[in-house]
């Protein structure tokens, strides 16, 4: 089975402090997705990669940056964390083309900033 | 932008009745569109798709969906509801071969009423 897996399952972090979310898969897909998911927005895109070193601006990149130096690791970065991003943070993989194949999804990590 | 929108936060049915979850899309060239589903304290899971052919595309869990290009829509269907259908259901598209960003729409909480 294709496993996605995400460091933490619940963090809480301080206002201005540097945070780092996990996020491992095995399956040597090419595609890896960060979203934050809030009650009445639904999963919004904050970065993507599609392959080492390779990454997108999603629709909510600010105050977020990102990391993927091995194929099966991609990391989302909050350079100083704030209260607004208080959020579930779902990180997922899928292989490339093949007709679309369907994205893997981590068990999420709820994050609260105080 | 290219987007989906889910018109109904709440869809409440009951138990045996036929279900539905309304999706409309708003995406250039041909839509490749998706339904997820997140069940209470798990993460999302895909459903179904739709790249191309038979309209009708048949999912996990007894799911169907209906792609309409005429109403640009994507309604997630079922015969007879479940009380374990209680779940988050998500709209999907990808908008540009090649770039596999996958876009969500913000969600609609279905309740199976026993």
């Amino acid at each position: 089975d294709v496993k996605v897996t995400q460091s933490s399952r619940y963090l809480v972090k301080r206002t201005g402090e540097k945070v780092f979310l996990e996020c491992v898969q095995d399956m040597d897909h090419e595609n890896m997705f960060w979203y934050r998911q809030d009650p009445g927005l639904g999963l919004r895109l904050i970065y993507f990669s599609y392959d080492v070193k390779m990454k997108e601006k999603g629709d909510i990149p600010e105050g977020y940056s990102v990391s993927r130096e091995k194929k099966e690791r991609f990391s989302l970065i909050l350079e100083s964390a704030s209260t607004n991003q208080t959020s579930m943070y779902l990180c997922a993989s899928s292989p490339p083309g093949q007709g679309f194949m369907e994205a893997f999804f981590g068990q999420g990590t709820r994050l609260t900033v105080v | 932008a290219q987007s989906v929108a889910q018109p109904e936060d709440q869809v409440n049915v009951a138990e045996g009745n036929p279900l539905t979850v309304k999706c409309t899309y708003s995406v250039s060239g041909n839509p490749y569109l998706f339904w997820y589903v997140q069940y209470p304290n798990r993460g999302l899971q895909f459903l179904l798709k739709y790249i191309t052919g038979d309209n009708l595309v048949k999912g996990s869990y007894g799911f169907e969906a209906e792609f309409n290009k005429s109403q640009t829509s994507f309604h997630l269907k079922k015969p007879s509801a479940l009380v374990s259908d209680s779940a988050l259901y998500f709209c999907a598209f990808i908008s540009n071969f090649g770039n596999e960003k996958l876009t969500f729409g913000t969600g609609t909480r279905l309740t199976i009423i026993p």
